[in-house]
């Protein structure tokens, strides 16, 4: 069964630092990758994805993720962190099996931005 | 605003109960997802739906049950709600079924247990 795997359940850093979230996953196939935030009381708002081709993605907001085969990993970043950055992180990994369209995803990592 | 729309955004009610949540998926969107959001599993996916038809099962109790009518919204019942039922939940949607499109979500409603 596929699995997402996010280590870092909280991440602190200074406004203006470079920023990188850790995502691993597990799954049978090519991955369909996702990256969606979640501000408090809101939905969640996807960042980017990954399907096939050019391994570095770029998404809304300044961040991008790169796709990383051999490791199992599609980690997001972003080289200058806004304060309004600071919000919950998920990755995801779309299982296609069956004609569904089904997200599983990881325990989601908590930013916090220090000014 | 991802365009898909939920009501009630809060729900307050007592063990026992039956409640049923609402979602409008974005304009033209024919696939519709429900997910459970809560402390102690985080983000579950339920189940889904296309074009009316189920499409995907996942962890979705049997005391739970959804549907999407002609009109593409979409409802999700629970009944016999327990405390353990009180958590977040999300309505996504996206263009077609399958191959890995892009999921829009809700801001969800947060059902309340007492």
């Amino acid at each position: 069964a596929q699995s997402v795997t996010q280590p870092d359940i909280h991440i602190t850093v200074s406004e203006g630092a470079s920023l990188e979230l850790r995502c691993n996953y597990s799954y049978g196939a090519t991955p369909y990758l996702f990256w969606y935030v979640q501000s408090p009381g809101q939905g969640l708002q996807l960042l980017l994805k990954y399907f096939s081709g050019d391994t570095l993605v770029q998404g809304i907001k300044g961040f991008e993720a790169e796709f990383k085969r051999s490791q199992s990993s599609f980690n997001l970043r972003k080289p200058s962190v806004h304060w309004s950055d600071a919000a919950e992180y998920f990755c995801a990994v779309g299982d296609i099996t069956g004609g569904g369209n089904k997200l599983t995803f990881g325990t989601g990592t908590q930013l916090k931005v220090e000014l | 605003d991802s365009g898909v729309t939920q009501t009630p955004k809060h729900l307050i009610t007592a063990t026992g109960q039956r409640v049923t949540l609402r979602c409008s998926p974005r304009s033209g969107d024919l696939s519709v997802y429900w997910y459970q959001q809560s402390l102690d599993q985080g983000l579950q996916f339920l189940i889904q739906y296309y074009n009316g038809e189920e499409r995907a099962k996942g962890n979705i109790l049997e005391r739970f049950s959804a549907q999407q009518f002609p009109d593409l919204h979409s409802e999700l019942n629970l009944s016999s709600l327990e405390l353990g039922d009180s958590a977040l939940y999300f309505c996504a949607s996206s263009s077609a079924a399958g191959a890995g499109q892009p999921q829009h979500f809700g801001d969800g409603t947060r059902l309340s247990i007492l």
